[in-house]
């Protein structure tokens, strides 16, 4: 069964360097998301894209965030400056019209 | 703003029992999700509901609009249950997911 690939499984990264977090969604998806889950806390969304654009985001994405889907298979998000408290785990999500959403096993982001 | 409420916490279950775990929320929505996530942290998407009750193997869904809550049953339950099972909302119009604190199933063999 096709799934939506994380890369990498674990990134370590100094306070205020750049991230990118990749993700392969499932090929025929047109909608992708990204969520966040500090430990010990619930899954929190932070953007939804769809056509070439984000549809929706949450009060968390600020400007330090930005998502790109490059090349047409893969979906990234960019953290621009990390700070301490952008330690998570991140999903990213994709489905098709009407269907669930199929999430990747995520990516723990440690700031040190 | 969806308040999703999820009890109980936590619960432990001797193998064979039939569980149970509540979602409740608080504005009208689109659709519910049951999301199961195990210790190594992936999440699996169980069932996505806007009516009514799905069945899927030994696990039950059902939803009532009007209350404004869902449940998620177990039926046979077996220590390969043992994962935080989340509910999740998407309200009208939106693509966002609310996600609930989840619940913390643990089944004894």
């Amino acid at each position: 069964e096709p799934e939506v690939t994380q890369t990498p499984s674990h990134q370590v990264t100094q306070m205020g360097q750049e991230v990118i977090l990749r993700c392969v969604p499932i090929s025929n998806h047109l909608y992708f998301y990204w969520y966040r889950q500090i430990l010990g806390q619930k899954v929190e969304f932070l953007v939804s894209f769809y056509n070439n654009e984000i549809s929706e985001k949450s009060e968390i994405f600020d400007d330090q965030f930005s998502v790109e889907r490059p090349d047409g298979s893969n979906f990234t998000l960019k953290i621009r400056s990390t700070k301490l408290e952008d330690s998570a785990m991140y999903f990213c999500a994709s489905r098709r019209v009407g269907q669930p959403q199929h999430f990747g096993d995520g990516t723990r982001l440690s700031i040190l | 703003k969806n308040e999703v409420e999820q009890s109980p916490q936590n619960l432990t279950a001797q193998e064979g029992e039939f569980i149970t775990i509540n979602c409740s929320y608080s504005v009208g929505i689109s659709a519910l999700h049951w999301l199961q996530q195990h210790p190594g942290g992936g999440i699996v998407s169980l069932f996505m509901l806007s009516s009514g009750k799905k069945k899927h193997g030994r696990l039950i869904a059902t939803i009532n609009i009007q209350e404004k809550h869902s449940s998620l049953h177990i039926t046979a339950s077996h220590p390969r249950d043992s994962a935080v099972y989340i509910c999740a909302v998407r309200n009208f119009g939106n693509e966002k997911l609310t996600f609930g604190t989840g619940t913390r199933l643990t089944i004894i063999p």
